[in-house]
């Protein structure tokens, strides 16, 4: 069965300091890796994915992901941290988009962003 | 184009009575999913329609049902409410089943 691990439940950090989310993942064909994020109140917003290829992927609001098969890690990284990142995050795996038998998600963690 | 549409946003019912949710999809967009999202449990999948037709279903009783209509749009229904089912209840919508999944606002269900 698949399944996502995000170790880290509560994660703080500095505003402009650097960011890295931890994401292991079991999975018994090729992964299909999202990470999103939650704002409070709110529903989940895409910030970037793995289909296949390069194994560094950037996404939106400056996030990038890097796939390492061998260690069945997809970490989220991010150089500079704002306050507005404060919110939930979400690693997720999947056979494919997620439309035809739903993706699996991590417990997710959650950041806050000291001033 | 306008994003995924859940209503209502918000709702109180009690033990024992049903609720119907309703989803709709962005334009042009097929496949629904329906996700549940508790503090204990995460986010759990619960089905997928696709051309008004479940495909996948999750690890859910059968109290949680739902349908989706010719223009896409979707709803699910539970009947027999419990205390747990008190949840945020996300739906999401892809072009096909190969596509990323775009999430709505949610519908946050209190049952008392």
């Amino acid at each position: 069965a698949q399944s996502v691990t995000q170790p880290d439940i509560h994660i703080t950090v500095s505003e402009g300091a650097s960011l890295e989310l931890r994401c292991n993942y079991s999975y018994g064909a090729t992964p299909y890796l999202f990470w999103y994020v939650q704002s409070p109140g709110q529903g989940l917003q895409l910030l970037l994915k793995y289909f296949s290829g390069d194994t560094l992927v950037q996404g939106i609001k400056g996030f990038e992901a890097e796939f390492k098969r061998s260690q069945s890690s997809f970490n989220l990284r991010k150089p500079s941290v704002h306050w507005s990142d404060a919110a939930e995050y979400f690693c997720a795996v999947g056979r494919s988009g997620g439309g035809a038998d739903g993706l699996t998600f991590g417990k997710g963690t959650h950041l806050i962003i000291q001033p | 184009k306008a994003g995924v549409t859940q209503t209502p946003r918000y709702l109180i019912k009690t033990r024992g009575q049903q609720v119907t949710l309703s989803c709709s999809p962005i334009s042009g967009h097929r496949s629904v999913s329906w996700y549940q999202q508790t503090p204990g449990q995460g986010l759990q999948f619960l089905f997928e329609y696709f051309s008004e037709t479940q495909r996948n279903k999750g690890n859910f009783p059968g109290r949680f049902s739902g349908r989706q209509f010719s223009n896409s749009r979707s709803e699910m229904n539970v009947s027999t409410l419990e205390l747990g089912d008190s949840a945020l209840y996300l739906c999401a919508s892809t072009p096909t089943d190969t596509d990323t999944q775009y999430f709505g606002p949610g519908t946050r269900l209190t049952v008392l």
